[in-house]
């Protein structure tokens, strides 16, 4: 496609489910973020994809958290046992290069724990 | 421990008025620089992006500047339209493979 692309574009889930959040980058790019983005805050950091390889995953916030990218392509975010502090835009990043390039954000995902 | 901040936290205007938009950070040691605009329940569009060796950067009326040292850019948005209404964000690139560190934004009105 044109752009980054992500499903579901909204979710609501209830305390204690599993969920799975999808991000098609943009053909061909080697780089993928997933950055996670509360109310009226900028986007914070979760991880960084080169290709198939986690290179960081500094910023998951617990081991519920859980991301791939098998092919290299398109790439899951899970999240376990989902909490009510879980709730946020999570939103995924694509660029075109291993460096510090321009990066391209999908519309996200809105996750509502209830 | 890097920190972007943004000044002020809103924003309003009548049509016709330049925007300046303010953007800080603590650590000096960026790759580049990006300045976003996010519209509500939207992902962010990439306005410009300026390279750690530039002073600045211009796309049609956006304008945004770069002074590395002192840790600020500046996004000029030059008479501003209704349509400029957003919350636009500036994030810094803090590792050679492009990770952001991100403000909290500047929300912008721009009244008719």
């Amino acid at each position: 496609g044109a752009g980054v692309s992500q499903s579901p574009r909204y979710k609501v889930a209830k305390r204690g489910q599993d969920v799975a959040l999808r991000c098609d980058p943009i053909s061909g790019h080697v780089s993928l973020f997933w950055y996670q983005q509360a109310l009226g805050q900028g986007p914070e950091f979760l991880t960084y994809f080169q290709n198939e390889a986690q290179l960081d995953k500094s910023g998951l916030p617990s081991d519920r958290f859980f991301a791939e990218r098998p092919e290299g392509s398109v790439s899951t975010l899970k999240i376990q046992r989902t909490q009510q502090e879980d709730s946020a835009v999570y939103l995924c990043a694509s660029s075109p290069g291993a460096g510090a390039t321009e990066a391209f954000f999908g519309q996200g995902t809105r996750l509502t724990v209830v | 421990k890097q920190e972007v901040t943004q000044i002020p936290a809103a924003l309003s205007v009548p049509e016709g008025e330049n925007l300046v938009l303010n953007c800080s950070f603590t650590d000096s040691a960026i790759y580049n620089l990006q300045w976003f605009r996010q519209d509500p329940g939207k992902g962010l569009t990439s306005l410009l992006l300026i390279q750690s060796s530039q002073r600045e950067q211009t796309s049609g009326r956006l304008n945004a500047s770069l002074d590395k040292s002192s840790g600020r850019s500046t996004l000029y948005i030059a008479a501003s339209q209704p349509g400029d209404s957003a919350t636009y964000l500036c994030a810094v690139t803090t590792d050679s493979w492009g990770k952001l560190q991100f403000g909290a934004g500047t929300q912008v009105v721009v009244t008719p």
